[in-house]
Formats: structure tokens, C-alpha cells, sequence
């Protein structure tokens, strides 16, 4: 059964304390692992896809890295604009394009 | 990148009406998806909804309670039928750039439901 498991369920951090963010997974066919931020009361912003192990992306304070069972959000001294909730997703092969999330990380980051 | 507007953003029911929840998307997209995210849980998807064909529901889903209409490429609309508190959840849609597997999804703000 494809499966998204995401860890910490909640982090906080100091400003400048860096960390990372875990996603596993287990899926028939990856066609790809989606990040996204969702802020309280809106809908997710993506952030990145990647496709292949071995698979960086960075944007700003954030970079997200790919293996064959899980992805890492890395952020890198943290503002407290980054406080939000990380949600991690995988598109499996087969599918109509729909996501499989998982439940998300809560970050916290404190001034 | 493109944007669904998504209506209400909120609402309080009562138990045994229905609420229809619309979204309209600023392009035209061939396939708009349905979740359901409940508090602590994933966001957990209801239905698939490609135009001019019927939704296609997953699991645990049915058409009798949560009918789904995708009129034309830009616009769908779900009800949430006979309503319970357990249905009380943040409902949102969703669909994605393009026809290829490889594009990003995007997604509306979300409908927060209530039902009392």
C-alpha cells in the first residue's frame, strides 16, 4: 500500500537554528515527491518536485533532497516567516496525477 | 503559475442539509481532484474529476454523498450531502498544469466546513 510517513510532527526552532524535516515513503512507481507549505486557513504553495534519488532543490532557506525511501526539507537558519505546516506528497505511477500526502510537519520558529 | 479561486472559504451547517463548495480555475485544466483534510489527518482524496466524463471516487467515497459536476475546463463544483458532524472538515480542491504526470499541483484555499 502506498504510504507517506512524515517526521517530527511538530518542530520549533530558534531563529538561525537550523534543521531538517523527514518524509518517507513507500509507493509503486514514483512520478515524483512534492513539497508544499501551507499556511492556517489556506491552501498548500508548492515548493519543489524532485523525481530521482540523488535529487537536490533549494530555494531561499530551504533545500530539499531525495533518496530512494525518503526526502529531507533542510532549513537553513530559519525565520519566523518560515513557521507554517510542511506537508510532503508522492505521485505514483498508474495514477491520474492525484498526490498521496502525508500529514505533515508543524514548524514553529521563534524570534 | 495558475490560481483556483475557491468558494465559501468557510460555513456552519446544519446536520442534514447539503453544501455545495464551487472552484474556478483561471485556465482551462483537464483533470481538477477533490481532498478532504481533517484535523491531525493527511489531506485525503474524495474524487478525480476530468470533463465530460463521470468523477471517478475513491475509496471509502460515494457519488450519493459527495456528487461532484465538472461542466466545462475551468469550473467544478462538490456538494457535501445530508450532512453530519463528522463531515466537518477543511475541503479543497485541486488540479494541475497540463496533461503531463510531471507538473506540479495547485490548489485552491480550501472550504473550512462546520457542521453543527
Amino acid at each position: 500500500e502506498d504510504q507517506v510517513t512524515q517526521s517530527p510532527e511538530a518542530l520549533r526552532l530558534q531563529e538561525g537554528e537550523s534543521s531538517s524535516l523527514n518524509c518517507s515513503y513507500t509507493v509503486s512507481g514514483l512520478r515524483g515527491l512534492f513539497w508544499y507549505r501551507q499556511d492556517p486557513g489556506k491552501g498548500p504553495e508548492f515548493l519543489f518536485t524532485l523525481y530521482s534519488a540523488g535529487e537536490e532543490k533549494e530555494k531561499e532557506r530551504l533545500k530539499a533532497t531525495l533518496t530512494k525511501k525518503e526526502s529531507f526539507l533542510h532549513i537553513t537558519a530559519p525565520k519566523p516567516e518560515d513557521s507554517a505546516t510542511y506537508l510532503c506528497a508522492v505521485r505514483r505511477g498508474g495514477s491520474q496525477g492525484n498526490l498521496i500526502f502525508g500529514k505533515g510537519t508543524k514548524l514553529s520558529v521563534k524570534p | 503559475s495558475a490560481v483556483i479561486s475557491q468558494k465559501p472559504s468557510r460555513d456552519i451547517c446544519q446536520r442534514g442539509t447539503s453544501l455545495t463548495i464551487q472552484c474556478q480555475v483561471d485556465s482551462q485544466v483537464t483533470m481538477m481532484f477533490w481532498y478532504r483534510q481533517q484535523p491531525g489527518q493527511s489531506l485525503t482524496l474524495i474524487a478525480t474529476a476530468n470533463q465530460g466524463s463521470e468523477a471517478t471516487y475513491e475509496s471509502g467515497f460515494v457519488i450519493d454523498k459527495f456528487p461532484i459536476s465538472r461542466p466545462n475546463l475551468t469550473f467544478s463544483t462538490l456538494t457535501v450531502s445530508n450532512m453530519s458532524p463528522e463531515d466537518s472538515s477543511i475541503y479543497l480542491c485541486s488540479s494541475r498544469k497540463g496533461a503531463a504526470m510531471n507538473t506540479e499541483a495547485f490548489f485552491g484555499q480550501g472550504t473550512r466546513l462546520t457542521v453543527v
